[in-house]
Formats: structure tokens, sequence, C-alpha cells
């Protein structure tokens, strides 16, 4: 079956140090977008890319960085600029459609980031 | 900028009450229209969409319906079940490929 996997489901680090988190989508998309979710927030965009070695910052994108070296795979990169990185971090993908939207969001089921 | 906002939660209702969770927007020119449901634990998945106004999403007994004239895409459905509970997000295709959310409505079905 086609789908999205981020792993692992729950990771642990201590502040300072850097850590990636993994996405994978075997559904041949070609834009791929990383949001985070805090409790009451809704999701916010982090980094998004439409075609592989591109990418562009969405709302939130200080603090982390992403690579696009594979159509099929974006991992986002949490570094320890990021205040305050503890989140759920959700992974989507969709099909390009130019320039207006209005392909659904494939998404992943998430990855828990505790840093302490 | 675009916008969404919806009902805050959380939403507490007996099984086999009617739902109404309110959602408005505000955007330029005329986005698609989303609701995705997400349960605990889990990512979120696409519920209905509409493309343009007057449109009507459904599925599994949710409806929303795309309202230029008031910008809002209320999502309804008639009999809810205990597996219904989750968060519910209404959103936006912004422009250059961009989803915007609303903040998410939690919803609880007790039997």
């Amino acid at each position: 079956d086609g789908g999205i996997t981020q792993s692992p489901k729950y990771l642990f680090r201590k502040e300072g140090q850097n850590v990636t988190l993994s996405c994978e989508q075997n559904l041949n998309h070609d834009a791929m977008y990383w949001y985070r979710q805090d409790p009451g927030q809704g999701l916010r965009l982090i980094y998004y890319s439409q075609i592989v070695n591109d990418f562009q910052k969405g709302d939130i994108a200080e603090g982390y960085s992403v690579s696009r070296e594979k159509k099929e795979s974006f991992p986002l990169t949490v570094t320890s600029a990021q205040k305050n990185p503890t989140a759920f971090y959700l992974c989507a993908s969709s099909p390009r459609e130019g320039r207006s939207y209005n392909s659904p969001l494939h998404f992943g089921n998430g990855t828990r980031l505790t840093v302490t | 900028g675009d916008s969404v906002t919806q009902m805050e939660g959380p939403v507490t209702l007996s099984e086999e009450a009617f739902l109404t969770i309110n959602c408005t927007y505000t955007a330029t020119g005329y986005p698609s229209l989303f609701w995705y449901v997400q349960y605990p634990g889990e990512g979120l998945q696409l519920l209905l969409k509409a493309t343009k106004a007057d449109d009507k999403g459904s599925n599994k007994g949710f409806e929303a319906t795309y309202r230029k004239e008031t910008t809002s895409f209320h999502l309804e459905k008639g009999s809810v079940q205990v597996s219904d509970s989750a968060v519910y997000f209404c959103a936006l295709g912004g422009q250059g490929g961009k989803l915007i959310f609303g903040q998410g409505t939690e919803l609880s079905v007790k039997p």
C-alpha cells in the first residue's frame, strides 16, 4: 500500500543536540511538507518542497533545516537553534498542481519529539 | 493573509446527537476547502473537500457546504457515534501549494 512513513514515532533528545526526523513516501508525489503541531495551535508549516532539490520556508522555519535530494524523501533537522523544539511533527505529501492548490494532503502518523 | 477560524473545543456530545463545528475563512480568490480528522496519536486524514462555491463535500455521514457569501464551511453530522471522537481541522488551499489550517476542534462523544 502507498503511504507516508515517519520514523521514529517517539524521539527523545537532550537540549543542544541536533536531531533529524525521517519522512519517506511511495506515492510518487512531487510536493512534500513539514508541519508542527502544538496543543491548541493547529498545524503550522515549517518547510515545503514542490520538486526535488528545491524547498521553501514556511511560517516557522527558524531553527529547522531540510533537504530534498530524492523525490521520496524529505528529512527535517531540528537544530539546537530552535528555542522550543518539543512538539508533534507531521510530514505530508501531495501531487503538485501548479500555483493553486486543490489536492488534499496525505499525512504520515507523525513523530513526537521531546527535548529535555 | 489567508486564515481559517474554527469554533473552540472541546465539544462534548451524547451518542446520536447532531454535530455542527463552525469554520469561517478569509482568503483572496476562491480556494478549495477541506475538513481533516485526527484520531489520537495519528496523522490527519482527509474527511471531505469542496472546490468551489455551493459545492457540498460529504463522507461517512459528515457534510459541509462551501458558502462564499458567508465565507463559511461548517461541518455537520446528523447522528454522531463514539467512534467519531477525534480532533477536526478545517483548512483552505492557499497560493503556492500551501494548506492553511484552523486550530482544530476536539470532539468527544459519550455513549
